[in-house]
C-alpha cells in the first residue's frame, strides 16, 4: 500500500468556524508533513512531523494546529481561519528523517474560506 | 534561506527530448530531488540526486552539479501525458523547499 490519503476533499468553512483535515499512511513511514499550496505556485512546507515529533515552520500563523495522534495519523486543526489561506492542502510522508528524499503526497483538502 | 530558481514554461512535442534546469543558492542540502504534479493532481516523487552525475529511470534522468549549484531533468520519448508541472526540491536540516516550478506542455 503505497497510499497517502485525505478527508475531506473539500472543504468550505466560514472565518468563525473550526474544522479538522485528516490524513493517514499504511507504509510505515516516520515522516509526515502538511503544506499549503496556492493555486500555480509550489507546495509549501507548513508542519514536519518525524518519528512523531514536531518541527515547526514559525512563519505558519497559530490558526493552523497539527496533531499527529499516532505515525499513521496526521490531522490539521483549522480555527478563525482568514480568506487568504484558501488552498489546496496537502499532505505527505516519507520513510524517515526530514530530508525529505522521495515524498508520498495525498491528493489533498481544497479549502475555501468565506 | 533557500533559493532555486526553474525556467517557468517549456514546449515541446511528442517524441522529443526536453531539459528543466534548475539552480539554487543553498547550501548544506541532502541532495536534489524532483517532482511532477498534473493539474489537480498531487505532487509525485521522480528522481533524487544525492551526489553529483546522472541517474537515469526510464525515459526520466536527473543531473546535479554541487560545485556549479545546478541540477536539470531530461525528459526523453515525450508523451501527451508528460505535460505537467515539474518542480525541483531540496531537503535541509528539518525544512523541505520547492523551486517555482516549470509548466512543461508537450505538443502532438
Amino acid at each position: 500500500d503505497t497510499e497517502v490519503t485525505q478527508t475531506p476533499k473539500h472543504l468550505v468553512m466560514g472565518m468563525t468556524n473550526k474544522k479538522s483535515l485528516k490524513c493517514e499512511q499504511h507504509m510505515g513511514h516516520r515522516a509526515m508533513y502538511w503544506y499549503k499550496q496556492k493555486a500555480k505556485k509550489p507546495p509549501e512546507l507548513m508542519f514536519v512531523y518525524s518519528y512523531e515529533k514536531l518541527s515547526i515552520n514559525e512563519s505558519v500563523p497559530s490558526r493552523f494546529s497539527p496533531e499527529c495522534p499516532n505515525s499513521s495519523l496526521l490531522n490539521l486543526h483549522l480555527h478563525a481561519l482568514q480568506p487568504e489561506d484558501s488552498a489546496l492542502y496537502l499532505c505527505a510522508s516519507s520513510q524517515e528523517g526530514t530530508s525529505g528524499i522521495e515524498q508520498y503526497f495525498g491528493p489533498g483538502t481544497r479549502l475555501t474560506v468565506t | 534561506g533557500q533559493s532555486l530558481e526553474q525556467p517557468s514554461e517549456v514546449t515541446a512535442v511528442e517524441g522529443a527530448i526536453v531539459q528543466i534546469n534548475c539552480t539554487y543558492q543553498t547550501s548544506g542540502f541532502y541532495g536534489l530531488s524532483w517532482y511532477q504534479q498534473h493539474d489537480g493532481g498531487a505532487p509525485t516523487f521522480l528522481s533524487y540526486n544525492a551526489l553529483d552525475g546522472l541517474e537515469e529511470t526510464g525515459r526520466f534522468s536527473s543531473f546535479l552539479s554541487r560545485s556549479d549549484s545546478y541540477g536539470y531533468l531530461l525528459l526523453q520519448e515525450l508523451q501527451m501525458k508528460d505535460s505537467a508541472s515539474y518542480f525541483c526540491a531540496v531537503g535541509y536540516g528539518q525544512n523541505f523547499v520547492f523551486g517555482p516550478g516549470t509548466r512543461l506542455s508537450v505538443l502532438p
